[in-house]
């Protein structure tokens, strides 16, 4: 149990333009989900806390409208890289819990190559 | 943003022998995760701690959620060559209403066989 699939894998696009990253709670539901960047050889960064049904919260120094989170279901939340960067590529990874006190479960993550 | 200590930073040890690696904060959390991290692929859940003091298992691996809940260490025993990777501790914080995790510094293992 407790699967997260995330999709797609890895994605390369042209600067300029936009993509979207899916994330899916496969066996239960979400109430909230988070997405992290991660650099080589780094830790996972917290960019955005999304509960269902309502506003992401962004860490601070996270462009909100650069990306966009859409949390539209239990098992369901998207991020949206817009106007795309050589410098936004990066692993991006979601991940998925069903409250307080729980823990939280992983996506495979994407990787985006932005050329 | 926000991450937990992590040490050491790196370790190479011989396969077989005993890893321990521990999680420091100046904050106090009500839970503590940790994860492991092949390349190229998302952290999978190893451990959950959930109240201070407590000490778990899950086969080789034995972790404890420090006393003063601002630490937490995970040990393994009789380390194989599948165990490299990068193993990461998470903290739950509670702001605003809300919850998040926050990711440690990373302990990246190697075995040598």
């Amino acid at each position: 149990g407790a699967v997260v699939s995330q999709h797609p894998s890895w994605v390369i696009c042209k600067s300029g333009t936009s993509v979207k990253i899916e994330c899916r709670s496969l066996d239960f539901q979400a109430t909230t989900m988070f997405w992290y960047r991660q650099f080589p050889k780094q830790s996972l960064m917290l960019m955005a806390t999304s509960n269902e049904g309502s506003k992401a919260t962004y860490e601070q120094g996270v462009e909100k409208d650069k990306f966009l989170i859409n949390h539209a279901s239990l098992t369901l939340s998207t991020l949206t890289v817009t106007s795309a960067h050589p410098e936004d590529s990066s692993f991006y990874i979601c991940s998925a819990s069903t409250g307080k006190y729980t823990e939280a479960f992983f996506g495979q993550g994407t990787r985006l190559t932005v050329v | 943003g926000q991450q937990l200590n992590q040490s050491p930073q790196s370790m190479f040890i011989q396969e077989g022998e005993d890893v321990s690696m521990n999680c420091t904060s100046s904050s106090i959390f009500n839970t503590w995760l940790w994860y492991k991290q092949d390349p190229g692929e998302g952290p999978v859940l190893l451990i959950a701690l959930y109240k201070a003091g407590e000490l778990t298992s899950n086969g080789r691996l034995t972790a404890q959620f420090g006393i003063t809940r601002k630490d937490s260490f995970l040990n393994i025993s009789a380390s194989i060559p599948s165990d490299v990777g990068i193993y990461f501790c998470a903290g739950q914080l509670f702001p605003s209403g809300t919850y998040k995790y926050i990711f440690g510094t990373g302990t990246r293992l190697k075995v040598l066989a």
